[in-house]
């Protein structure tokens, strides 16, 4: 089955201690991409990648890092969390130009 | 997770109607429109998609209209059933692989 898988799918940690959230596509997209979701500013982009050792920042990439060192999978790492990244987050994939495919979702809270 | 329904313009439909969510986009140079739809617990889904060069584009159920000249996109269902009760999202694709999503409207569907 084609799916993107988000790990884990909750979290509540403390300020400052390290997280991964990793993310896994079957379908051998070469984009990927990190979204935000928030209560009244709808999904924002963190990080996005065209390809393998190709990222760049979206709209909201401060407090975040991710990598790309296979083309399944796109990890983002909150190195030092605080209280405002708080949030829901969601890894997305596609081939160029078309529809992305969204994963179930990560619940962060940080405390 | 419901959350994100929060603060969102609400439309409540009767099941068997017919259902319009509209959208408004903001670069009028976005060549690619996208509709998803985000369930409770869920990522956002693929509906329907279009390209700039088309005005209407039909699926099961459901079709989109584009006016590029007053940059308005628009969604519609018809015959609402209960199943279609979620979050609905409209992106405009800004550049290659750069969607910017709307807010959202939650679509309720009453017997």
């Amino acid at each position: 089955e084609a799916q993107v898988t988000q790990n884990p799918r909750y979290l509540i940690t403390v300020t400052g201690k390290k997280l991964t959230v990793t993310c896994s596509q079957n379908m051998n997209h070469e984009y990927m991409s990190w979204y935000r979701q928030d209560p009244g500013l709808g999904l924002r982009q963190i990080y996005y990648s065209m390809n393998v050792e190709v990222t760049d920042k979206g709209d909201v990439p401060e407090g975040y890092k991710v990598s790309r060192k296979e083309k399944r999978n796109f990890p983002l790492i909150l190195e030092s969390p605080s209280p405002n990244q708080t949030s829901l987050y969601f890894c997305a994939s596609s081939y160029s130009n078309q529809p992305q495919h969204f994963g179930d979702g990560t619940r962060l809270s940080i405390l | 997770g419901e959350s994100v329904g929060l603060h969102l313009p609400t439309l409540s439909v009767q099941e068997g109607d017919n259902s319009i969510i509209n959208c408004a986009y903001s670069n009028s140079a976005s060549d690619y429109f996208i509709w998803y739809k985000q369930e409770s617990g869920k990522g956002p889904q693929f509906i329907i998609d279009i390209r700039s060069n088309m005005d209407k584009r039909q699926g099961q159920r459901v079709t989109v209209l584009l006016n590029k000249t007053v940059k308005h996109l628009s969604l519609q269902i018809a015959a609402t059933q209960p199943g279609d009760s979620a979050v609905y999202f409209c992106a405009e694709n800004w550049s290659t692989d750069k969607l910017i999503f709307g807010t959202g409207t939650r679509l309720q569907v009453f017997p």
